[in-house]
C-alpha cells in the first residue's frame, strides 16, 4: 500500500505565479480532503470530495484557489495567482466510506511564495 | 470563535509523568471525535478515536463529554517518544467533514 502520494514535496515560487499541487489518494478510498497548515492558523480544511464530487469548499480562501478531482485516483489544488500569504504546508488526506474517521495523510507539500 | 479549540502549550513534563489535555468544540451536532499525533515536519497520524463511553489504548485514555462539549486525552507514564503535537479532530453532523484544532505541543524531558 503506497499511501497517499503528494507532489511536489517542496515548491518555491514567485508571487503571481500559478502553483499546482497534486495528490493521489489510497486506492479504494472515496473521500479526499485538502488541508492547509500554518503556525498561525493551524490545520485548516480547504475542501473535500466524495466520489470525485466536491462536497464542501467553504474553506477555500478565495477565488484564487481551485481544486479538481477528475477521477478517483487524482486530485489537484491550484493557486493562481499565488501570494506570499499562501505559504504553508498543504496536506492531502483520504479515507474510505466504511472508516471515514481514519484519515490517511500524504507527506504534504511545503509551499513558499516569495 | 473557532470550531475546535485547544491549548497550544507547550506542555513540558518529566518522563514518567501523567499529562492531560482538553479540546473544546462548538458544534453540538458533531458526530465523531479523534486524537491525532503529529511529529515535527511530518503528517498527522491517527492516535485514537474517542467514544462516548471513553476508551483506553495502553497508556492513552480518551474521553468525551458531550454536555460540556469537550474531549480529553490522558497520557500516563509518559515516554520521551511521546513528544509531539497532539491534534484533536471533530466531525460535523454528517460525519464527513473533519475539523482539526490547532494542536497542543508536548515535550517530555529526561
Amino acid at each position: 500500500d503506497a499511501g497517499v502520494i503528494q507532489s511536489p514535496r517542496h515548491e518555491v515560487t514567485e508571487m503571481g505565479q500559478e502553483v499546482t499541487l497534486r495528490c493521489k489518494p489510497i486506492s479504494g478510498h472515496d473521500y479526499l480532503f485538502w488541508y492547509r497548515q500554518t503556525m498561525m492558523r493551524g490545520l485548516e480544511l480547504l475542501i473535500y470530495f466524495n466520489n470525485n464530487v466536491p462536497i464542501d469548499d467553504s474553506g477555500m480562501p478565495e477565488d484564487r484557489f481551485s481544486a479538481k478531482m477528475p477521477n478517483a485516483s487524482f486530485s489537484t489544488l491550484k493557486i493562481q495567482p499565488s501570494e506570499p500569504r499562501d505559504s504553508a504546508v498543504y496536506f492531502c488526506a483520504s479515507s474510505s466510506r466504511d472508516r471515514q474517521e481514519k484519515l490517511f495523510f500524504g507527506s504534504g507539500t511545503q509551499l513558499s511564495v516569495l | 470563535r473557532k470550531e475546535v479549540e485547544q491549548d497550544p502549550g507547550p506542555f513540558n513534563v518529566p518522563e514518567g509523568a501523567t499529562v492531560a489535555f482538553n479540546c473544546t468544540y462548538s458544534n453540538s451536532a458533531s458526530q465523531s471525535f479523534f486524537w491525532y499525533r503529529q511529529d515535527c515536519r511530518k503528517e498527522p497520524k491517527l492516535l485514537m478515536s474517542v467514544y462516548s463511553s471513553g476508551n483506553e489504548d495502553g497508556r492513552f485514555t480518551a474521553q468525551l463529554n458531550r454536555a460540556s462539549q469537550y474531549i480529553s486525552l490522558l497520557i500516563r507514564d509518559s515516554k520521551l517518544s511521546d513528544s509531539a503535537t497532539y491534534l484533536c479532530a471533530v466531525s460535523d453532523s454528517s460525519a464527513s467533514k473533519i475539523i482539526f484544532g490547532s494542536g497542543t505541543r508536548l515535550s517530555i524531558r529526561p
